[in-house]
């Protein structure tokens, strides 16, 4: 089966830092493009980023690019969200998502973990 | 940015009532448009992908049509389960951009 488990979320003050992690299993890691997408409470869905397979193609949304960054360790089909200067408005639950096409970084996403509540407050 | 527009921003029908929702780019996106089901408390659910291919395992009373800025989404007869948010979302540019969704409800 495959899946995705996020972890590392909590409570952090304005202009802290967090690491969170989404750990994969039931497919072939390295090959899928895994994308991060928020949720503030109450609110819509916000992409957030997106690393291919193979780590070489990153993309982000403007309100998080020079703060957050995406990564990649293949070797424990694990990718990660590095969130730096975190803002009261980056508070959101935020999920990874895989993406559906082999190699495709631009891919429908059809697998979603659970989320990982991250909570930014003085 | 490609800006999606969602319509109604939330509807309340009977069960078996036919439903449509619909989503428009602010500019030509081909095919690429998914849309994805969220029910409360829990994560998003493909559904719908490249505008009208029905995910694997989902209910064939879900569909989907349209192509450039103007799609829509179908439930040809409600269930009960069917109560939810749904939310279509581009990937023909980055940054990809979800619609503001639609709630979902039974009269």
């Amino acid at each position: 089966e495959v899946q995705l488990l996020e972890s590392g979320g909590g409570l952090v003050h304005p202009g802290g830092s967090l690491r969170l992690s989404c750990a994969a299993s039931g497919f072939n890691f390295n090959t899928y493009a895994l994308s991060w997408v928020r949720q503030a409470p109450g609110k819509g869905l916000e992409w957030v980023s997106v690393i291919s397979g193979s780590g070489n193609s990153i993309h982000y949304t403007a309100s998080v690019k020079g703060r957050f960054t995406i990564s990649r360790d293949n070797s424990k089909s694990t990718v990660y969200l590095q969130m730096n200067n975190l803002r009261v408005e980056d508070t959101a639950v935020y999920y990874c998502a895989k993406a559906q096409n082999v190699i495709m970084v631009a891919a429908p996403l059809d697998v979603w973990g659970q989320g990982t509540l991250v909570s930014v407050s003085s | 940015d490609i800006q999606l527009t969602q319509s109604p921003s939330s509807l309340s029908a009977s069960v078996g009532d036919r439903v449509t929702i619909t989503c428009q780019a602010s500019h030509g996106i081909i095919n690429h448009l998914n849309w994805y089901q969220q029910k409360s408390g829990k994560a998003p659910k493909l559904l719908i992908y490249d505008a009208s291919n029905l995910e694997t395992g989902v209910p064939s009373r879900f569909s989907g049509s349209g192509y450039g800025t103007d799609f829509s989404f179908t439930i040809s007869s409600l269930q009960p389960e069917d109560i939810a948010t749904y939310f279509c979302q581009q990937y023909d540019n980055f940054p990809f951009t979800f619609g503001p969704g639609t709630k979902v409800d039974i009269k």
